[in-house]
């Protein structure tokens, strides 16, 4: 089976920096999604890692390490509009499945 | 252009009905997958059609039923609704396979009283 642990919440201040972290036990993996989710709405991609490393695009990175099954999403110079869930996903096997985690939830405040 | 579009947006219905949901896609993608999200905010797949086959079924009640009719559309069928079947119903599509970035509906927010 799989198992994708993420904290359930977080609080960050306007313009700061945070880490949200994922943690994966799973067998055949593949990679490792990132999706965003506004409170009512549907997920939106955010990041895919394959490669060990950092991967940025913008204000947010994406970090992998295979070897530890550890992920990380990392948001910078926060705004009041990136308050909403971040959904870890985890591609395994052969099959043509994604399994989410439990999401963190992550509130900027001013 | 909407790209994955889901009816109805909200569905509130009894115990014991039979209902449907659908969703469209126009992106062209030859994968789509349907999701349950329940109050906690946890996203479960429940199927993945690959043009037009069955490729995922994850341990769902027989009481679901999806029908693909073409690799554009994916219906989900409810049978006799029961009470913990309220939840968020997200439609989802990707091109090649799991790998790629999945594009998803709306949601459907159904409520069985």
């Amino acid at each position: 089976g799989q198992n994708i642990d993420q904290p359930t919440e977080m609080t960050a201040t306007e313009g700061a920096i945070v880490q949200i972290n994922c943690t994966y036990q799973t067998s055949g993996f593949n990679g490792l999604f990132w999706y965003q989710q506004h409170a009512g709405e549907a997920p939106t991609f955010l990041s895919y890692n394959v490669l060990d490393g950092l991967e940025e695009k913008g204000r947010f990175s994406s970090f992998l390490s295979r070897s530890k099954g550890y992920s990380y999403l990392l948001l910078k110079e926060l705004q009041m509009k990136d308050s909403a869930s971040y959904l870890c996903a985890v591609y395994s096997g052969g099959y043509q499945k994604v399994t989410f985690g439990t999401g963190t939830k992550l509130q900027v405040i001013p | 252009d909407t790209a994955v579009s889901q009816t109805p947006k909200y569905l509130v219905t009894q115990m014991g009905n039979d209902k449907s949901i659908k969703c469209e896609q126009n992106l062209g993608h030859d994968t789509m997958y349907w999701y349950k999200q329940d109050s906690k905010k946890f996203l479960k797949i429940m199927f993945s059609y690959n043009n037009k086959e069955l490729i995922i079924n994850e341990t769902v009640p027989n009481r679901f039923s999806p029908k693909s009719p073409d690799k554009a559309h994916l219906n989900l069928h409810i049978n006799s609704l029961e009470l913990g079947d309220s939840a968020v119903y997200f439609c989802a599509s990707t091109q090649g396979g799991a790998r790629n970035e999945q594009f998803f509906g709306p949601g459907t927010r159904l409520t069985v009283l």
